[in-house]
């Protein structure tokens, strides 16, 4: 089973601040997706990631894409309220199977103003 | 619209009494998926479809049925519902497997 671990779980930061959310794994991914989930909505996606090294920005977010495919990135610069939202990292699964993404448990992000 | 819809939105049942999740996409994608979110365990996917008539199971498949027999609806049925299936349940498609996941609105069900 192809395990993405992201950290933190939980983070509570002040507006205006920076931040940074990681997504690591040992196997490696083909494509890394990046998602927000607000309160009673289902995720929506904010990225993909596919080449080892790849940075994308995303107006203040940027996510990079680990060199050897196994981890990801995102980070928030100057964090607003509307930010806040669980953020779910989610990889391709590599085992030749038609079984799509795995995703990661997130990470719950709350700016306070 | 570009959409996903599920139905019904909240659901409280008994254990045992069969029900069926709805769940319809109007952009003509070939791959469905339903998956459930639980606090601490994330999203984990039960069942996914490749197109029409192609199903299988994902990694928590037990207690759950699927079908695919329109490419637009890819119903959830739990035959005999236990208190362990309340969950907050999405269905997702694509185009392909590895695509732009579009999830709908989920359900949020209590088996009692």
């Amino acid at each position: 089973t192809q395990l993405l671990e992201q950290s933190p779980q939980f983070l509570s930061i002040q507006e205006g601040e920076n931040l940074t959310v990681y997504c690591n794994s040992s196997s490696v991914f083909s494509s890394l997706q990046w998602y927000r989930q607000e309160p009673g909505e289902g995720p929506v996606l904010l990225v993909t990631v596919v080449t080892g090294g790849e940075v994308k920005k995303l107006k203040r977010l940027t996510f990079q894409f680990g060199d050897a495919r196994k981890d990801s990135s995102l980070h928030i610069t100057a964090a607003q309220p509307g930010d806040t939202g669980l953020y779910l990292c989610a990889g391709a699964k590599s085992g030749g199977g038609a079984d799509g993404l795995t995703f990661g448990k997130g990470t719950h992000l709350i700016i306070q103003p | 619209e570009a959409q996903v819809t599920q139905n019904p939105r909240y659901l409280i049942t008994v254990t045992g009494k069969k029900l069926t999740v709805t769940c319809s996409q109007n952009m003509n994608h070939e791959y469905m998926s339903w998956y459930r979110q639980d606090p601490g365990l994330g999203l984990r996917q039960i069942y996914y479809s490749m197109n029409v008539e192609v199903t299988d199971k994902g990694d928590v498949p037990e207690g759950y049925k699927v079908s695919r027999k329109e490419k637009r609806n890819f119903p959830l049925i739990l035959e005999s519902p236990s208190p362990n299936q309340t969950s907050l349940y999405f269905c997702a498609s694509s185009f392909g497997y590895l695509g732009k996941q579009f999830f709908g609105p989920g359900t949020r069900l209590t088996v009692l």
